[in-house]
């Protein structure tokens, strides 16, 4: 079945980049939208993003200014990349597949990354 | 911004009890866009029901969701040891968001 499979730096320092991919096995990019969420204690499940089959973008408004979502189609994959990071990012990460019309939500999740940023 | 609340902020029952979740949404929400996760310690969340009431392939009968308009609720109609979990709502409207979660318990 399909699956989602992720990776990156877990360890930053404040003012770094966060940079995380996360790739699709025995699927495709294709007719679907893609997703990155993070969870933390303080905020909960926060969506930050995603991106569809295209490439066209929609980010979360209190993200916009630091934060890119892309694709590599040749490779299934697609790609976080958030800037100036601080103490407040630290976090799971999630990549998930999002199912779009006429039903919108999130049905397939990857394993997670915890993205700690400290000093 | 959607803000979705919901209560109890804890649930704890016995096996075979009936457990009602609550999720409420600060404007209007479309049902096709209302989803319900479920959380274990160390999983990522899982799909349980989309579009207000459709159960997600694998998911027992014993789940269901029902709601409209601003009032949603997960219903788990007889509680088992493996039900002890995280729940989460969400809606995908505008930008998508979560309730904070209701943490059942089984005693």
């Amino acid at each position: 079945q399909v699956q989602l499979q992720q990776w990156g730096a877990g360890l930053l320092k404040p003012s770094e980049t966060l940079s995380l991919t996360c790739a699709i096995y025995n699927g495709s990019l294709s007719g679907h939208y893609w997703s990155w969420i993070r969870q933390s204690p303080g905020k909960g499940l926060e969506w930050m993003g995603d991106v569809n089959h295209s490439g066209v973008t929609t980010y979360h408004p209190s993200l916009i200014s630091r934060v890119t979502i892309s694709l590599d189609t040749s490779k299934s994959q697609f790609s976080l990349k958030l800037t100036s990071v601080t103490v407040a990012d630290t976090g799971l990460y999630y990549c998930a597949r999002v199912k779009n019309g006429p039903f919108w939500y999130f049905d397939l999740w990857g394993r997670g990354t915890l993205a700690t940023v400290s000093s | 911004e959607t803000v979705l609340t919901q209560s109890p902020g804890t649930l704890s029952l016995s096996p075979g009890e009936r457990a009602t979740l609550s999720c409420r949404a600060s404007q209007s929400v479309n049902s096709n866009y209302l989803g319900w996760y479920q959380q274990k310690p160390g999983q990522a969340p899982r799909l349980l029901i989309y579009g207000a009431s459709s159960r997600a392939s694998g998911i027992p009968d014993r789940f269901s969701g029902s709601g409209s308009g601003t009032d949603f609720s997960l219903t788990i109609s007889r509680l088992e040891p493996e039900d002890s979990a995280v729940y989460f709502c969400q809606q995908y409207g505008g930008s998508p968001t979560f309730g904070q979660g209701t943490k059942v318990e089984i005693k």
